[in-house]
């Protein structure tokens, strides 16, 4: 069965400064996605990015990039120039693309992030 | 504003009761997941249903059962509540029977006294 951990149960950042949130997963195949999902206090998951495994390119988004390291089946979030909006719970998540477990999410445990002014 | 639309959005109800939770997918979209969301197991994955037919199971109990209707909205049946079901219940939806990328719903807030 497929785990994500997420080691960090909390981060702060000073605004406009940068954070990493760390992310590793298990899994045997070799198709899947890997995603980071923000969660702010109004409960909403919102998508923050997405990463293909079979792409060697980090993908990015704006102020968010994530490191991918598909051998060491690491996958951290880099938020550069942090905004107070930007508090929230992180997951990370993972969906393997074929089989039978047509896209499930498996979730981390989440890193609440603390953005101080 | 994902586009997809959940009711209610707060649910208090009493041990052994039953409840619907309803999910609208975004337009064109048609999977449906369920998850919940609680203190003790995390976020987890319950279920799937592609185009009316159920696609995956995850940690679903036993006493609780969903389905999608023709129209392509689900319902997620929670009966003989307890305690420990308390939480929140997210359904999110996808284009395919596969997901690159799913949106949330806003989520219901399950409380069982």
């Amino acid at each position: 069965a497929q785990t994500v951990t997420q080691s960090q149960p909390e981060m702060s950042v000073q605004e406009a400064e940068t954070v990493t949130l760390s992310c590793t997963y298990d899994t045997s195949e070799s198709d899947y996605y890997l995603f980071w999902y923000k969660q702010p206090p109004s409960r909403q998951m919102i998508l923050v990015i997405r990463q293909e495994a079979y792409k060697q390119q980090n993908a990015t988004e704006n102020r968010f990039s994530v490191n991918f390291q598909k051998a060491a089946k690491s996958f951290s979030l880099k938020i550069s120039d942090s905004q107070l909006g930007d508090a929230a719970m992180y997951f990370c998540a993972y969906s393997y693309a074929g089989g039978t477990s047509y896209g499930k999410l498996t979730f981390g445990q989440g890193t609440i992030l603390t953005v101080h002014p | 504003d994902s586009g997809v639309t959940q009711t209610p959005k707060h649910l208090i109800t009493a041990t052994g009761q039953r409840v619907t939770l309803r999910c609208s997918p975004r337009s064109g979209d048609l999977s449906v997941y369920w998850y919940q969301q609680s203190l003790d197991q995390g976020l987890q994955f319950l279920i799937q249903y592609y185009n009316g037919e159920e696609r995956a199971k995850g940690n679903i109990l036993e006493r609780f059962s969903a389905q999608q209707f023709p129209d392509l909205h689900s319902e997620l049946n929670l009966s003989s509540l307890e305690l420990g079901d308390s939480a929140l219940y997210f359904c999110a939806s996808t284009a395919g029977a596969t997901s690159r990328e799913q949106y949330f719903g806003p989520g219901t807030r399950l409380t069982v006294t």
